[in-house]
């Protein structure tokens, strides 16, 4: 079945550098891929999307290309800082069914 | 907007008592989505509804769960009777139309502890 796999955290990094959280995917068909956020005590809230392949979704700083050649969807930021310490999930949907189906989620922690 | 709201955000109960979460969707949204969180399980998809008709209950993990969405502007889940592993973070969701438009707005959720 449609999965998704997300690299296992916690990922602890220091403000301003680089983030980098690999995700990847397995579909039979094509897929929407999304990276939602969970601040501490609250829900998800989408970050970004991408539609089909070579599509980039950006949005505060955070980029993702969806990569259908690696079935892959990492999330990159140049400089991250304090504010970004969350959750953040993988997740992935098809057309025909309307159903998210998330990776398991990998903890950012950003010390100042 | 107020976005989506759920409640009650915390609930502590006793084995065997019925639970019954609640859900007030984005004026609009035709899709309602519930989900469960645990640390062992991560985000599980329970159920959804499509203009208030449940479309995909295959997440539902047993016959003590039941959802229902008797209008556009309010869905239940509810579990009876309770046991403690059904302690979790209880999320409802809301989104409108298909296609490449669809995003899924989450709740705030609500924390069940079942002693």
């Amino acid at each position: 079945g449609d999965s998704v796999t997300q690299m296992e955290g916690p990922v602890t990094l220091s403000e301003e550098a680089f983030l980098t959280i690999n995700c990847t995917y397995t579909a039979t068909g094509y897929p929407s891929l999304f990276w939602y956020v969970q601040y501490p005590g609250e829900g998800l809230q989408l970050l970004l999307k991408a539609t089909k392949a070579d599509d980039k979704g950006s949005n505060k700083g955070f980029e993702a290309t969806y990569r259908k050649e690696t079935t892959s969807f990492h999330l990159e930021k140049g400089s991250v800082q304090v504010s970004d310490s969350a959750v953040y999930f993988c997740a992935l949907d098809m057309d025909s069914s309307y159903k998210l189906i998330f990776g398991s989620g990998t903890r950012l922690l950003v010390r100042p | 907007d107020a976005g989506v709201i759920q409640s009650p955000r915390h609930e502590v109960t006793e084995m065997g008592q019925e639970v019954t979460l609640r859900c007030k969707p984005i004026s609009g949204h035709d899709y309602l989505f519930w989900y469960r969180q645990t640390m062992m399980r991560g985000l599980e998809l329970l159920i959804y509804f499509n203009n208030n008709v449940p479309i995909d209950d295959s997440g539902m993990p047993e016959d003590r769960f039941s959802a229902k969405m008797p209008n556009a502007s309010f869905s239940t889940l509810k579990i009876q009777p309770s046991e403690p592993r059904d302690s979790a973070v209880y999320f409802c969701a809301s989104s409108f139309g298909s296609g490449v438009r669809r995003e899924q707005f989450f709740g705030p959720g609500t924390r069940l502890t079942v002693l």
